[in-house]
This record gives structure tokens, C-alpha cells and sequence, in this order.
């Protein structure tokens, strides 16, 4: 079956424009991550949606980021204001539930670059 | 929510076992142990968890010390495709996975 899928790509905005992430998590899947990893680095955790909720948002790294799923399956990640600090891979990950014992199944990432 | 330790870089020889160690000294009773593995220019991907006992799959095996502060992966035979960074992940409260450094394997051929 299909994989999570993510897009665009790749995406290079100016500073201060707005940009939207997508991601298609796999059917049924309930839960959905949102990750960020820095060139040479390891992933850095940023929300997690059960469902349509996301029950805690401490781990997104200021208040330009928000992310949504209203409808419990894709997801949005919408970062505002965009600075060059914002430049990363953005990962998204779906699981069947939020249980830790389920495998995370990963998306290919979308490639922001704010110049 | 501590993250792991792992070595920086490993190099293993083709068709070797390979034996990836991390240390957890963290952990609770109820953490699972993740591992998880990124190919060059790829998301990372699932390789294998345990939670007390050793586990085994067709990718590799776990080997979880008796007071769960340490853990061991093992790749039976290297092959050139197991070349990736790998990443012996403890669970985070809101059930994501928390990423270190991880432990970049080289295989020779």
C-alpha cells in the first residue's frame, strides 16, 4: 500500500513569507509526528496529532509554527514569518495509534530552504 | 525525556557481524527501546524494539542487558546497503521518538 506521503518536495521561500507543509499519513493511521532535522543532525520532535487533536504543542520551536488535522488524516504544518533558522528537513511520521510499541512509518520530507 | 548514548562512527567489513552498542541508563521500567536506521537521502526507518527480553527479526537482533541501561544491535552479516546512520531511540511521552547523533556504520567491502 501506499507510504506517508509529503509535499512539496522542496521548497525555497524568501524570509518573512509563510509556507505550508503537507503530509498524507497512512490510511488508518491514527496517529501522525511531525519531525525536523537539521543538516548532519538527528531528528527533532515537533507535535503530535492523535486523531484531530495534538495535545501538547511545547515541542514546536516558537509561535510562527502551527500544525493542524482536522479531519484526523493529512496534516498541515504552516510555519509564518519564515527566518533562515527555519531551514531544515521537515519529517513526518504516522503510526497505527500512539502507542510506542507501533512502528513510525516516515515520509520522504519536504526540504525547506529560506533565503 | 533523556536521549541515548551511542559511539559517533562504527565501520564493519562486508558480510561481518556488526555490533552497534547503546547506553540508556535513563530508562524506565516501561520505555521501550527503538532502533531505527536512515540511509543516505532517505526518512529514517524502522529496524527493531524490545522492552525486557531479547528480540529478534529478519533485519537483526536486540540484545537488552538485564537492567535495561544498556542495549546491543546486531546485524548478523553486513552487507554495503546496511550503511546509515542508526539510532537507539528512547520513546518520549507524547509517544514520539526522541533522536541523538546516533551512530554512523560504514561497510567495507
Amino acid at each position: 500500500g501506499a507510504g506517508v506521503s509529503q509535499s512539496p518536495s522542496n521548497k525555497v521561500t524568501e524570509k518573512g513569507k509563510d509556507v505550508e507543509l503537507r503530509c498524507d499519513p497512512i490510511s488508518g493511521h491514527t496517529a501522525l509526528y511531525w519531525y525536523r532535522q537539521s543538516l548532519g543532525q538527528g531528528l527533532e520532535f515537533l507535535i503530535y496529532f492523535q486523531g484531530n487533536s495534538a495535545p501538547d504543542k511545547s515541542g514546536l520551536p516558537s509561535d510562527r509554527f502551527s500544525a493542524e488535522r482536522p479531519e484526523g488524516s493529512i496534516s498541515t504544518l504552516t510555519i509564518q514569518r519564515t527566518e533562515q533558522r527555519d531551514s531544515a528537513m521537515y519529517r513526518c511520521a504516522s503510526s497505527r495509534d500512539a502507542g510506542l510499541w507501533n512502528e513510525q512509518f516516515f515520509g520522504p520530507g519536504t526540504r525547506l530552504t529560506v533565503l | 525525556d533523556a536521549k541515548t548514548t551511542q559511539p559517533n562512527s562504527m565501520e564493519s567489513n562486508e558480510e561481518e557481524p556488526v555490533h552497534l552498542p547503546c547506553n540508556h541508563s535513563t530508562i524506565s521500567g516501561t520505555d521501550y527501546i527503538h532502533w531505527y536506521r536512515q540511509l543516505p537521502s532517505q526518512g529514517p526507518e524502522y529496524v527493531i524494539h524490545g522492552l525486557t527480553s531479547n528480540v529478534n527479526n529478519r533485519m537483526a537482533s536486540l540484545a537488552i542487558a538485564e537492567d535495561r541501561k544498556s542495549s546491543t544491535l546486531i546485524l548478523h552479516r553486513a552487507t554495503l546497503r546496511d550503511a546509515a546512520v542508526y539510532y537507539c531511540i528512547k520513546g518520549g511521552s507524547q509517544g514520539n521518538l526522541i533522536f541523538g547523533k546516533g551512530t554512523k556504520l560504514s561497510v567495507k567491502p
